[in-house]
């Protein structure tokens, strides 16, 4: 499969702070993307979705932006906590291929 | 979101064996489940797609006689993990959509051959 995300970065930030976790994708093609986060030991828990035919949306504390120009995905946690330290994962889907891949992830670790 | 169950979350088994692995889909229908390998530290790499009633389709270099699919309705698929070796130890994770939805995640299952 493609990469998506090359870098696998850990990103410490203080309990309180907003963290922004950043994916780079390699196809173009793709047009939808979801955010997983990733507890040690566990599945994937689905964070929020964004289709190309948007570039920004929001949920409980979590923003997704989009940037097909430069094929960028941000992840913006607002308020972060001691509980959404985890490794968190963008997935890419392409149109006629029903295919979810994966980035390499970002580990994100929340001080308190 | 919806919820989807892997079992067993654990498995350990001799090697040269085989090992099944299932991934159900409680609270919807999947029209397309997935399955993954990951490795400690490493993020998930797509072994096959499989559509209810149908072949699967795996990624290039998974072999297909190795990993025995099996999608037999729109609630189960299984992955059979055959003649197994210690260098097929993983976390093997299974994934449900519907219609082009989110991929929702099991449990897991962690594979250890001896």
């Amino acid at each position: 499969g493609e990469n998506v995300g090359l870098h696998l970065p850990t990103l410490s930030v203080q309990e309180g702070d907003n963290s922004i976790i950043n994916c780079a994708y390699s196809n173009s093609a793709s047009d939808y993307f979801i955010w997983y986060k990733q507890e040690s030991g566990k599945g994937p828990q689905f964070i929020i979705d964004i289709r190309s035919n948007m570039d920004k949306r929001q949920g409980q504390r979590v923003t997704v932006l989009l940037n097909k120009t430069v094929k960028h995905l941000s992840l913006q946690i607002a308020a972060t906590q001691p509980g959404d330290s985890a490794v968190y994962f963008c997935a890419e889907n392409r149109p006629n291929f029903n295919k979810f891949y994966f980035g390499s992830g970002t580990k994100l670790n929340v001080k308190p | 979101g919806a919820v989807v169950s892997q079992h067993p979350s654990r498995v350990i088994c001799k090697s040269g064996t085989s090992v099944k692995i299932e991934c159900r889909s409680l609270d919807f229908q999947a029209t397309t489940m997935f399955w993954y390998r990951q490795f400690p530290k490493q993020s998930l790499m797509l072994m096959a797609t499989s559509n209810e009633g149908s072949k699967a389709t795996y990624e290039q270099g998974v072999e297909k006689d190795k990993f025995l699919i099996n999608h037999a309705s729109l609630t189960l698929s299984t992955l059979t993990v055959t003649s197994a070796h210690p260098e097929d130890s993983s976390f093997y994770i299974c994934s449900a959509s519907y219609s082009q939805g989110p991929a929702f995640f099991g449990q897991g299952t962690r594979l250890t051959v001896v």
